[in-house]
């Protein structure tokens, strides 16, 4: 069965500073692979996705997220963070073979001080 | 920008009582779907419907639950006799259905309903 590990619990970093959360995955081909932001009290917001093709996705909000097959890791990325960024960010997989389940991380908790 | 709406935010109810949460799915989209967070956990799946049918389930999704789309508009999930770890987010997600029969596209999540059993 697939799986979906986010290593960091919870993040904090500084207003300005860049961005890394880790994503890794376990399946036995390419899944599709998203993140979403989950901002307090609000639902699931898709910040970006990876169906097939060029390994490095922009999404909304300048995050960006490169998947990397030999790592089976999908990590975002953010070269400037804003206060407005923090949230909890959970990375999703879905398995292209089959049905549409979503099967999510854990979720990372981003702190953001000013 | 369309958005999946779902109502009420939070739905208190005692244990043993059922509960309907509601839920309109972007209105071009084809497949719909609930999940489920209890508070400091992941998000689960629990299940899809597609063409006025359920394509999958989770283990979770027992004889308790139900849904049902009753008209063009309204997606809703049941839950028949509540328990007290039935207590949860719970989301609904639409998408359009694009691509090949069978594979995943994007899901667009509604904001939850909040179920607090007692």
């Amino acid at each position: 069965a697939q799986s979906v590990t986010q290593p960091d619990i919870h993040i904090t970093v500084s207003e300005g500073a860049s961005l890394e959360l880790r994503c890794n995955y376990s399946y036995g081909a390419t899944p599709y692979l998203f993140w979403y932001v989950q901002s307090p009290g609000q639902g699931l917001q898709l910040l970006l996705k990876y169906f097939s093709g060029d390994t490095l996705v922009q999404g909304i909000k300048g995050f960006e997220a490169e998947f990397k097959r030999s790592q089976s890791s999908f990590n975002l990325r953010k070269p400037s963070v804003h206060w407005s960024d923090a949230a909890e960010y959970f990375c999703a997989v879905g398995r292209p073979s089959s049905a549409r389940q979503l099967t999510f991380g854990s979720g990372t908790q981003l702190t953001v001080l000013p | 920008e369309p958005e999946v709406t779902q109502t009420p935010s939070h739905q208190v109810t005692q244990m043993g009582q059922e509960v309907i949460l509601r839920c309109v799915p972007i209105s071009n989209h084809l497949y719909f779907y609930w999940y489920r967070q209890i508070l400091g956990q992941k998000v689960e799946f629990l299940v899809s419907f597609y063409n006025n049918e359920i394509s999958e389930k989770s283990e979770i999704f027992d004889d308790q639950f139900s849904v049902e789309r009753p008209d063009g508009s309204n997606f809703t999930l049941k839950i028949r006799s509540t328990k007290l770890e039935d207590s949860a987010m719970y989301f609904c997600a639409s998408s359009p259905g694009e691509g090949l029969a069978g594979h995943t596209d994007t899901q667009y999540f509604g904001p939850g309903t909040r179920l607090t059993v007692l």
